[in-house]
C-alpha cells in the first residue's frame, strides 16, 4: 500500500543543535502536514503546507513542500529538551480521502 | 474544550471477545478517522468517514468494522479480537478530508490475550 517514508528513523542530538528530517512518497500529495507525538498522547499538528515549493515557519520549526510534490522537509533550529518526541509527516493521498501518516522520526535531545 | 474524546482509555480482551471503541468530537467536523499505532511504527489508517453517512476502508481494515452513528460519533468494532489487534487506537477528526489538520483523541490502549 501507499507509504510515506521518513528519515532518519531516529536521532540523538545535543541541546542547541539544528535538526533536519524528511518525508518522501511515491505518489503526489497536495497537502503535507507535520505532527509531533509525545508519549501517551495523540499527534498534534505543527505545520501545514498546501502549495508546492511553500516554505512555512512556526517558531523554531520550518517546513518545506517539495516542488515535485513527493517530498517534504522539517527543520528544527536550536533544539531544546522539550523537542523530544516522534515527528510524523502526513497527508491525504492526492485524489483520495485517505489521510495517511509517515513512519516517524524519533528525536531525543541530550541536555 | 473536549475536542476528540475516546473511550475506554485501556482495555484487555481475551481472544475471540468483541468490543466497540467509542469516539466523539464536538468540533462539528465532517470527517473522522480510526488509526492504529504499533510499537515503533507510524499510524496506520483502519477506516475513515469522509462525511456523515459514509465510511471507507483505509490501509488495514481487516478484522474491524465501523459505524458513523451521527456527525459527532464514529465507533470502531472488533467482532472477534485477535492478539494481532493489540495496539494503541487513535480516533481523529478534521473539518474535511482535504487540506485540513486532524485533531486526535488521547488513544485507547488495547491488549488482546
Amino acid at each position: 500500500g501507499q507509504q510515506l517514508n521518513q528519515s532518519p528513523q531516529s536521532m540523538f542530538i545535543q541541546e542547541g543543535e539544528d535538526v533536519s528530517m524528511n518525508c518522501t512518497s511515491s505518489s503526489i500529495f497536495n497537502t503535507w502536514l507535520w505532527y509531533k507525538q509525545e508519549p501517551g498522547e495523540g499527534p498534534v499538528l505543527l505545520i501545514a503546507l498546501y502549495k508546492a515549493g511553500e516554505l512555512t515557519s512556526n517558531g523554531r520549526l520550518t517546513a518545506q513542500f517539495g516542488i515535485t510534490r513527493k517530498d517534504s522537509f522539517l527543520n528544527i533550529s536550536a533544539s531544546i529538551p522539550s523537542d523530544v518526541g516522534i515527528y510524523f509527516c502526513a497527508g491525504p493521498i492526492s485524489g483520495t480521502y485517505k489521510y495517511i501518516f509517515g513512519t516517524g522520526t524519533r528525536l531525543k535531545v541530550l541536555a | 474544550n473536549a475536542g476528540v474524546t475516546q473511550t475506554p482509555k485501556f482495555q484487555v480482551l481475551k481472544t475471540g471477545q468483541s468490543m466497540t471503541l467509542q469516539c466523539a468530537q464536538d468540533m462539528n467536523h465532517n470527517s473522522m478517522y480510526w488509526y492504529r499505532q504499533d510499537p515503533g511504527m507510524g499510524l496506520r489508517l483502519i477506516y475513515y468517514s469522509a462525511s456523515e453517512g459514509t465510511t471507507d476502508k483505509g490501509e488495514v481494515p481487516n478484522g474491524y468494522n465501523v459505524s458513523r452513528l451521527n456527525k459527532r460519533e464514529f465507533s470502531l468494532r472488533l467482532e472477534s479480537a485477535a492478539p494481532s489487534q493489540t495496539s494503541v487506537y487513535f480516533c481523529a477528526s478534521s473539518v474535511s478530508t482535504v487540506n485540513t489538520e486532524a485533531f486526535f483523541g488521547q488513544g485507547t490502549r488495547l491488549t488482546v490475550v
